[in-house]
């Protein structure tokens, strides 16, 4: 297909273990974005990437959070010691390019911490 | 300064009502201020944006009204359809303040529109 892909769609976990949340963007956009969302709750924003540039990480709640991009494609979050906390849908977005303002979102991927 | 508030958090309407949900921000350096609308189980998908140099934007039964002064902005919902009902979020940014394209959302209001 031709939108952000994520995988997994849903993950169950123990607190304790790390976890990897994949994002494929839309090929040739630039940007790309994780945001949280908890239940009942806004969109709450994690990383940015775009291009070459180094990452905003202003938004990711602790160290044990970290997101990698590699040839400026496919994304890995990764979330370390998982707490309950943690638990919520992960969303990661790409656009073109920062200055066209549109966001395109994948699915999400639904993280569960027992 | 970063946030956008976001209000009411839920909302019902009967079909062909007006719902209108409200947003308002604190950075003045905000200049691009979209809503997204996200059904269950779905990402969320830009439903309409407008930008500070005009005060209204429409496209098809769906409005958002500026106000630069009060640093608020609202979407209007016309002759809404039991289609409709999804969660709706506001956002800003500000390419001008070095933020990219970076969105801070509100907190989401749910719509329902009964038929």
């Amino acid at each position: 297909g031709a939108g952000v892909s994520q995988s997994p769609s849903n993950k169950v976990t123990e607190k304790g273990k790390d976890v990897e949340l994949r994002c494929d963007p839309i090929s040739g956009h630039t940007a790309l974005y994780w945001y949280r969302q908890s239940l009942g709750q806004g969109l709450e924003f994690l990383i940015y990437f775009q291009g070459n540039s180094a990452p905003d990480k202003s938004g990711l709640p602790s160290d044990r959070f970290s997101a990698e991009r590699t040839g400026g494609s496919v994304s890995t979050l990764t979330i370390q010691r998982t707490q309950q906390e943690d638990s919520a849908v992960y969303l990661c977005a790409s656009s073109l390019s920062p200055r066209t303002g549109e966001l395109f979102f994948g699915e999400g991927s639904r993280l569960t911490v027992l | 300064q970063q946030q956008v508030k976001q209000s009411p958090q839920s909302l019902i309407v009967q079909k062909g009502g007006i719902p209108i949900i409200n947003c308002a921000y604190e950075n003045t350096a905000f200049d691009y201020f979209p809503w997204y609308q996200q059904f269950p189980g779905k990402g969320p998908a830009l439903l309409i944006a407008i930008r500070p140099d005009v005060s209204e934007k429409k496209e098809g039964r769906f409005t958002i009204s500026f106000n630069k002064s009060a640093k608020q902005f609202s979407l209007h919902i016309m002759d809404s359809q039991p289609g409709d009902s999804a969660t709706y979020f506001c956002a800003a940014s500000g390419r001008e303040y070095n933020q990219g394209g970076k969105l801070i959302f509100g907190q989401g209001t749910e719509l329902s529109v009964k038929p």
